[in-house]
């Protein structure tokens, strides 16, 4: 158990359709990062935030959506979901957020779009 | 810009014989290096990190990785199967500057009884 935990572990939903992911990094932990595991793309970086500021951006899409509360969990928005944003989400935090720190991986959200 | 590349797919041994899963990296500046394991239906584990301090790293369940700049690989190693290490296996860069992880496209491990 890596101390990320991210609910729900499955999402079924349509498409056209909004959902939320969330996550709550490692106690101490001041950055989050947020991936995709798909069949055809396999893993992707999306998004991280440090201590509720965005700081680097990969391959999300503009219909994605992320942000970091006080409280530093994070959540992530699916917004006008299509059948290709099926896939296995990941959350990891890390402590300062740094390069090359060590990333610890929640157990992820499974979405399904139907 | 930094990129892996896991030269098996899949990878299938016998319990109790050794296993070698392949990885070769490209980075412009001084990588570091990681293997995470994803076990079916489970998050990602790390069990191994290069950080430049010795290149024959030792990680978790009987595994280890060498380093070896001339050959630009990371091979993940360990000398006896155990029909536990059953899972997938990616092979994970990161370089001085960039915060974000870059992974390979994983190797299946299979391990035949």
């Amino acid at each position: 158990d890596s101390g990320v935990t991210q609910t729900p572990k499955h999402l079924i939903t349509a498409t056209g359709q909004r959902v939320t992911l969330r996550c709550s990094p490692r106690s101490g932990d001041l950055s989050v990062y947020w991936y995709q595991q798909s069949l055809d793309q396999g893993l992707q970086f999306l998004i991280q935030y440090y201590n509720g500021e965005e700081r680097a951006k990969g391959n999300i899409l503009e219909r994605f959506s992320a942000q970091q509360f006080p409280d530093l969990h994070s959540e992530l928005n699916l917004s006008s979901l299509e059948l290709g944003d099926s896939a296995l989400y990941f959350c990891a935090s890390s402590p300062r957020g740094i390069d090359q720190e060590t990333q610890y991986f929640g157990p992820g959200t499974r979405l399904l779009v139907l | 810009a930094q990129s892996v590349t896991q030269l098996d797919s899949h990878v299938s041994v016998s319990e109790g014989t050794p296993v070698l899963l392949r990885c070769n990296y490209s980075s412009s500046y001084s990588p570091s290096l990681f293997w995470y394991v994803q076990h079916p239906n489970k998050g990602l584990q790390l069990l191994l990190k290069y950080t430049s301090a010795a290149t024959l790293v030792k990680g978790i369940n009987g595994f280890e990785a060498e380093f070896k700049k001339s050959e630009t690989s990371f091979h993940l190693t360990k000398p006896s199967a155990h029909m536990s290490d059953a899972a997938e296996y990616f092979c994970v860069v990161s370089e001085v500057g960039n915060e974000k992880l870059t992974f390979g496209t994983g190797t299946r491990l299979t391990i035949i009884p």
